[in-house]
């Protein structure tokens, strides 16, 4: 079973539209941490927002928020007021554990999000 | 926040030679480092992860022979993809955390190399 699921291959959002990216996780591990990177075209990778399992609010980031929905395993990136610039690919990531050791990040499919004028 | 460095960003190699790709810590020391693969319109995919001073743990199906990996510093460690072969062309990426004080919970990244085998 994929460990991340991001089930938007591709987004089309108008300037200024609020715009929700799906992530799924699976895991059984009590203690883990949900990511969301940004990926333009240069390639490399820009962290936007980290969940831990144990945060009892959802985290936000300035115009990112993450809706942590423990229950259903989901951890949706909404990005508010979109601008051209958040035209790129964005990757849902998980690291299973505590983060005190080499616990790798497991990154989803990705979804690609072109902002229009 | 910490920055990560790789160099080179871009290389063009023969088939059949080798390429070292470090990876940098630039303003922290990194007990751990990751490296990541990247195909063309797809995700990222751990190859290795590397501790100072020990030997790296591969994923499985990466073969340790062909991609060698060594971290002989806090501060650097480097990927060499050896005889390349035109299938070895991609995007290689690195990650980095620190040894103390800096946020266990983020993964700092390289910018990436663009390889290409001919």
């Amino acid at each position: 079973a994929q460990k991340i699921t991001q089930t938007q291959p591709g987004m089309f959002v108008q300037e200024k539209e609020a715009v929700t990216l799906d992530c799924t996780y699976d895991t059984s591990d009590p203690s883990y941490g949900l990511f969301w990177y940004k990926q333009p075209s240069s390639g490399e990778m820009i962290f936007l927002i980290y969940q831990g399992s144990y945060d009892q609010q959802n985290a936000t980031e300035g115009r990112y928020s993450l809706n942590f929905q423990k229950a259903r395993k989901s951890a949706n990136l909404v990005i508010s007021a979109s601008q051209l610039g958040d035209s790129a690919m964005y990757f849902c990531a998980m690291r299973e554990g505590r983060g005190f050791g080499n616990e790798k990040l497991t990154f989803g499919t990705g979804t690609r999000l072109t902002i229009i004028p | 926040g910490a920055v990560v460095s790789q160099h080179p960003s871009r290389v063009i190699c023969k088939s059949g030679t080798s390429v070292k790709i470090e990876c940098r810590s630039l303003d922290f020391q990194a007990t751990t480092m990751f490296w990541y693969r990247q195909f063309p319109k797809q995700s990222l995919m751990l190859m290795a992860t590397s501790n100072e001073g020990s030997k790296a743990t591969y994923e499985q199906g990466v073969e340790k022979d062909k991609f060698l990996i060594n971290h002989a510093s806090l501060t650097l460690s480097t990927l060499t993809v050896t005889s390349a072969h035109p299938e070895d062309s991609s995007f290689y990426i690195c990650s980095a955390r620190g040894a103390s004080g800096v946020n266990y919970n983020e993964q700092f990244f390289g910018p990436g190399t663009r390889l290409t085998v001919l």
